[in-house]
């Protein structure tokens, strides 16, 4: 049973490019959390979603970024027009249902923008 | 609103020293609260995490945590550091009525000498 899987593990874009990052939740979960960490800083959230749904995106800058999970495949998180600030590691984690009881992490994508 | 304060950034200690690393937390309502690991260009592990009940809580690798409700608090301790202790440490908490998401301090580097 793999776990969280995210790829790519590294991406490199140049500035104004766009950024797509793929999360495959565990088998059989069903709700994905993506987070951002900068650099000396802790993990924090962006986005909710359930398939097909966002439930919570509280977390997200209001432009630029968009997430989707959709019915099949894995979760997208979609940065356009990207600036050096957007360098940072992205992680995934899923769970079977909405957890407050701790969730399982994805190595994470590390995006560098130059 | 909650948030959580790890009060060292770093924690240089010697191999097979006793370690305590600290986690102060608000919060107006009940909370659980979490403690993962980050080793070097991984994801996040989940140590331990306290939903309820005894307030001492044992997790992998030999690490435990003391839930304070008074303070509030939730340190997390190990009797005995070995050099592969040597990693970052996240606390987090989460909300009760939460969609889920946690809260993260910005993190402890451990680091253990021989």
């Amino acid at each position: 049973n793999a776990g969280v899987m995210q790829n790519p593990r590294h991406l490199v874009r140049r500035r104004g490019q766009e950024a797509r990052l793929r999360c495959s939740p565990m088998k059989g979960h069903s709700h994905v959390y993506w987070y951002r960490q900068l650099p000396e800083e802790g993990l924090k959230f962006m986005v909710y979603l359930q398939k097909e749904n966002i439930i919570d995106e509280s977390g997200m800058p209001k432009e630029r970024f968009s997430a989707e999970f959709p019915k099949e495949g894995p979760s997208i998180l979609r940065i356009q027009q990207v600036v050096r600030g957007d360098s940072a590691a992205y992680f995934c984690a899923s769970s079977p249902g909405r957890s407050s009881y701790g969730y399982t992490f994805g190595s994470g994508t590390r995006l560098t923008v130059v | 609103a909650q948030s959580v304060t790890q009060l060292d950034s770093q924690v240089p200690v010697f191999e097979e020293a006793p370690v305590e690393l600290r986690c102060n937390y608000s919060s107006s309502v009940s909370v659980y609260l979490f403690w993962y690991v980050q080793y070097p260009n991984q994801g996040l592990q989940l140590l331990l995490k306290y939903l309820s009940g005894s307030t001492l809580v044992k997790g992998i690798n030999g690490f435990e945590a003391e839930f304070n409700k008074s303070q509030p608090s939730f340190h997390l301790r190990k009797p005995s550091v070995h050099i592969s202790d040597t990693a970052e440490y996240f606390c987090a908490v989460s909300g009760e009525g939460s969609q889920g998401n946690l809260i993260f301090g910005k993190g402890t580097k451990l680091s253990v000498k021989p």
